[in-house]
């Protein structure tokens, strides 16, 4: 079955270092979205990339859909602590049925 | 009003105990789920209603019974629960369905745990 898998399952940085976490679909994807959960809390949106190559921008996040459209990338940029959580990508699945996500990256931050 | 309210925060069960769980969500949002999430774990799909019609059922066990309603309404009806059922229960919106369902507002879910 589709499975949609994130690398790494943990990270664990220095506040102002750079972060990036990896999703892979072992599918075509029609598109792609990101969510944050912080700890205690429930997944929150962060965007939607539809087309192939796409790269948005949100702050110090950049996102990027592949050109294949079968993987996808978020990158923080001199990260805060408010950027810890955990970080899912998230997927329709390939009835086109539902959002299917992914392992998810803890991402902690100390200052 | 962008929110989706679930109720309640906490429920605390035995496994002979009848509970249900509540979703509102007045945004006019045609797709309504809900999801189980164990810690460290992602969540995982449970039911999608699309216009107040149940359409998909992950093969979750019977002793979990959704029910819809109406359009902003979402309960899910537990009966007979195992230890192992104890988890976050999530339920989330959309506007749009299948290929168009777009964002999905989470609720902040449901923590259960069954004695």
């Amino acid at each position: 079955g589709q499975q949609v898998m994130q690398i790494p399952q943990y990270q664990h940085v220095q506040e102002g270092e750079d972060f990036t976490t990896y999703c892979n679909s072992s599918t075509t994807l029609s598109n792609i979205q990101w969510y944050k959960q912080r700890p205690g809390g429930h997944p929150v949106f962060l965007i939607q990339l539809v087309k192939s190559g796409e790269v948005k921008k949100q702050k110090r996040l950049t996102f990027q859909f592949g050109e294949a459209k079968k993987n996808s990338s978020l990158h923080i940029t001199a990260t805060q602590t408010t950027d810890v959580g955990t970080y899912f990508c998230a997927g329709i699945n390939q009835a086109g049925t539902a959002l299917i996500f992914g392992k998810g990256t803890t991402l902690s931050v100390s200052s | 009003d962008t929110e989706v309210t679930q109720t309640p925060k906490h429920l605390v069960m035995g496994m002979t105990n009848k509970k249900s769980l509540k979703c509102e969500q007045h945004m006019g949002h045609r797709a309504m789920y809900w999801y189980k999430q164990k810690a460290k774990k992602p969540p995982e799909l449970m039911f999608v209603y699309s216009y107040e019609k149940l359409s998909i059922n992950e093969s979750v066990p019977s002793r979990f019974s959704p029910e819809c309603p109406n359009s902003s309404l979402l309960n899910l009806h537990l009966h007979a629960l195992q230890p192992e059922d104890s988890a976050l229960y999530l339920c989330a919106s959309s506007q749009g369905t299948g290929l168009n369902t777009g964002e999905l507002f989470f609720g902040e879910g449901s923590r259960l745990t069954v004695l």
